[in-house]
């Protein structure tokens, strides 16, 4: 069974240019959650999807971030005009089942944003 | 403000013997607990995780351990082994219906042959 895939492995962009990172959760799995890790900070909450419906968004920084998340399938997360701060690693994570305790997070590999 | 905190960011111990990695939080909300192991250029694994309602949770080498009244768990892994050698984060979440989990900022364990 193929894991959590996420599409470029690596992006360096320059500041004020369009960047658009793509998730493929585990197939049959209904939530999509998207987290961020800047250099030398925590793993962070940006938002999740239940299918195609954004079940709670509270982690996005601000309005140039945008998730898709089109057919319940894939994700989409793009940032557009991208800044500095946004330099960091961007995970993707899926689960089978509605969320709650014993229900685990599958991670993709993440895409390291250099913002330069 | 940070959640969960992991104040050791580098554990180094021999393999065979004991690693202790630990993890304090603030949010008396949080009542669900869950260890991740990461390996450079992956994202993170789940390894084990914790109920509110227990305060250890046994799964073969892996034993995680809470205490609700001072907000502090910790991980132990016995015999450590070489393959262990990984960053280690500590993640919370309220549970419920709303899943989303606060982590620390990771521990670097390195265990030496």
């Amino acid at each position: 069974e193929a894991g959590v895939t996420q599409f470029p492995s690596h992006s360096v962009i320059e500041k004020g240019q369009t960047v658009t990172l793509r998730c493929d959760p585990i197939s049959g799995h209904d939530n999509l959650y998207w987290y961020r890790r800047v250099m030398g900070k925590e793993i962070k909450f940006l938002l999740h999807f239940v299918k195609e419906s954004k079940q709670d968004e509270s982690g996005m920084p601000n309005n140039r971030f945008l998730a898709e998340r089109t057919g319940g399938t894939y994700s989409t997360l793009k940032v557009q005009p991208a800044e500095l701060e946004d330099s960091g690693v961007y995970f993707c994570a899926s689960s089978q089942d509605s969320p709650g305790i014993g229900e685990k997070l599958f991670f993709g590999s993440g895409t390291q944003l250099s913002v330069l | 403000d940070q959640q969960v905190k992991q104040n050791s960011p580098s554990l180094s111990v021999q393999e065979g013997r004991i690693s202790i990695l630990n993890c304090d939080y603030t949010n008396s909300m949080f009542d669900y607990f869950l260890w991740y192991k990461k390996y450079p250029a992956e994202g993170p694994t789940f390894l084990i995780s914790i109920s509110s309602i227990k305060d250890k949770n046994e799964d073969g080498r892996f034993t995680v351990f809470l205490n609700k009244s001072a907000k502090h768990l910790s991980l132990h892994i016995v015999p450590s082994q070489p393959g262990d050698s990984a960053v280690y984060f500590c993640a919370a979440s309220p549970g419920g219906s709303n899943y989303k989990l606060t982590f620390g900022k990771g521990t670097l364990l390195t265990v030496n042959p």
